[in-house]
């Protein structure tokens, strides 16, 4: 069946202007998160989806980035006033949820994002 | 707050040959999960293995086995009989079971294959 989907794969845009990166998990998955993974690094969690629960944004770095998810469907990154340190790969995952932990997560194929 | 560490940024193995990637990681929970994934520069990520904290047994997977040791909180990857497309960047990562909705993701082991 279909992967994760991202959209665009990449992004260049100038600082100052806001981004919004679009997720498509698996069909059936509840679970969807995003991650950053800047050049060279691991990956920095930003937010977790699970259902219709309140999302963990614990990881959100600023009041510039939030993230939203219509049902068990599509989610949104959306990064305002971007500033050149946002620049890096964001990934999103979807699991079939946290029931059992050993869920594994799939990867979409990330959104590069270069600010100018 | 659980951290996973891989202390080689980057190794390289001859096609055939066997490489062990190695990661540690620091958590004061008893049960939880560890995986190693594969980022091949298509920046796919890929779930290579896994890991349950409460099994004693070794996970293998065809020519990717894992040395467990809970005791010492380490976690290695051995690939053998190693294939050019085995070449990635690979990750180790952590999540706590049940409750855990947060994977911990260390900063990566970029692994060449020499032909």
């Amino acid at each position: 069946g279909a992967g994760v989907s991202q959209s665009p794969s990449n992004k260049v845009t100038e600082k100052g202007k806001d981004v919004e990166l679009r997720c498509d998990p698996i069909s059936g998955h509840t679970a969807l998160y995003w991650y950053r993974q800047r050049l060279g690094q691991g990956l920095e969690f930003l937010i977790y989806f699970q259902g219709n629960s309140a999302p963990d944004k614990s990881g959100l770095p600023s009041d510039r980035f939030s993230a939203e998810r219509t049902g068990e469907s599509v989610s949104t990154l959306t990064i305002q006033r971007t500033q050149q340190e946002d620049s890096a790969v964001y990934l999103c995952a979807s699991s079939l949820g946290i029931a059992l932990a050993s869920y594994e997560q799939y990867f979409g194929p990330g959104t590069r994002l270069t600010v100018t | 707050a659980q951290t996973v560490t891989q202390s080689q940024p980057e190794m390289s193995v001859q096609e055939a040959e066997t490489v062990t990637l190695s990661c540690t990681y620091d958590t004061s929970e008893s049960d939880y999960y560890l995986f190693w994934y594969k980022q091949p520069p298509s920046r796919q990520m890929i779930l290579v293995i896994r890991q349950e904290a409460y099994k004693q047994q070794n996970a293998t997977e065809n020519r990717f086995s894992v040395n467990f040791q809970k005791a010492a909180k380490s976690f290695s990857l051995k690939i053998s009989d190693s294939q050019l497309g085995d070449a990635a960047m690979y990750f180790c990562a952590y999540r706590r079971s049940l409750t855990g909705n947060q994977f911990y993701f260390g900063t990566g082991t970029s692994l060449t294959v020499i032909p």
